[in-house]
């Protein structure tokens, strides 16, 4: 059973706001990543991690950020949103760089 | 650049019929290619695949590997409601292990 947790899992708001999405796992993973998924399309990497105090970007531009101070923890933050950045976030986590992800339940993000 | 494709992009299909789906690639460096099961949210791992010509199994799915011709397949053989789902297809590179996904195969199961 994977461990993996995002919150929220909606999340509605207005242009302008800072918000923080929130994704942790409790299986010890070194290999942390955030997807952008819009409906009917692919998954996009935006950002990846490979261990604490690691972080790059992916292969999808995104104006969001992240942060790896813990193993557990990989939020991703946006400082200011924009009704572009409506769209499904999935966090997922690895053991390995062989490419079994597990997945997080995701956060889908309005921004009106 | 590195690109997965999958088709069909959707299929209808009764209880009880087989489906294949297909997923080609172009990736330097190839190291594995993964199948997942997306319904609603967090897709569910289902197969990885790193050698040609070896099926892997699991119930009423399967999966093979061509790494000459660049593709995989998966089955779903006497499929049910609870197939519906999104199929995911993803390639992984040498290139620091990232996952390349293909737009994914939507399948919808009739009663």
């Amino acid at each position: 059973e994977a461990d993996i947790y995002q919150t929220p899992r909606y999340l509605v708001i207005g242009t302008g706001k800072k918000i923080t999405l929130e994704c942790s796992q409790t299986m010890g993973h070194d290999k942390m990543y955030w997807y952008q998924q819009d409906p009917g399309m692919e998954l996009h990497l935006i950002h990846y991690s490979y261990g604490v105090n690691s972080t790059e970007k992916g292969d999808l531009s995104s104006e969001s950020t992240v942060s790896r101070i813990r193993t557990e923890h990989f939020p991703l933050t946006l400082e200011s949103a924009r009704p572009s950045h409506t769209s499904q976030y999935l966090c997922a986590s690895s053991p390995t760089a062989q490419g079994k992800l597990f997945f997080g339940s995701g956060t889908q993000l309005s921004v009106l | 650049e590195d690109k997965v494709v999958q088709s069909p992009l959707s299929l209808v299909v009764h209880e009880g019929d087989t489906v294949t789906l297909n997923c080609s690639y172009e990736v330097t460096n190839f190291r594995s290619l993964l199948w997942y099961k997306q319904e609603k949210k967090a897709p569910t791992f289902l197969f990885m695949l790193t050698s040609s010509g070896i099926e892997k199994k699991s119930g009423r799915l399967s999966s093979i590997l061509d790494k000459k011709e660049l593709f995989s397949i998966l089955n779903i053989t006497a499929t049910q409601t609870g197939d519906s789902a999104i199929y995911l297809c993803a390639v992984v590179n040498n290139q620091g292990g990232k996952l390349i996904f293909g737009q994914g195969t939507e399948l919808s199961v009739k009663p």
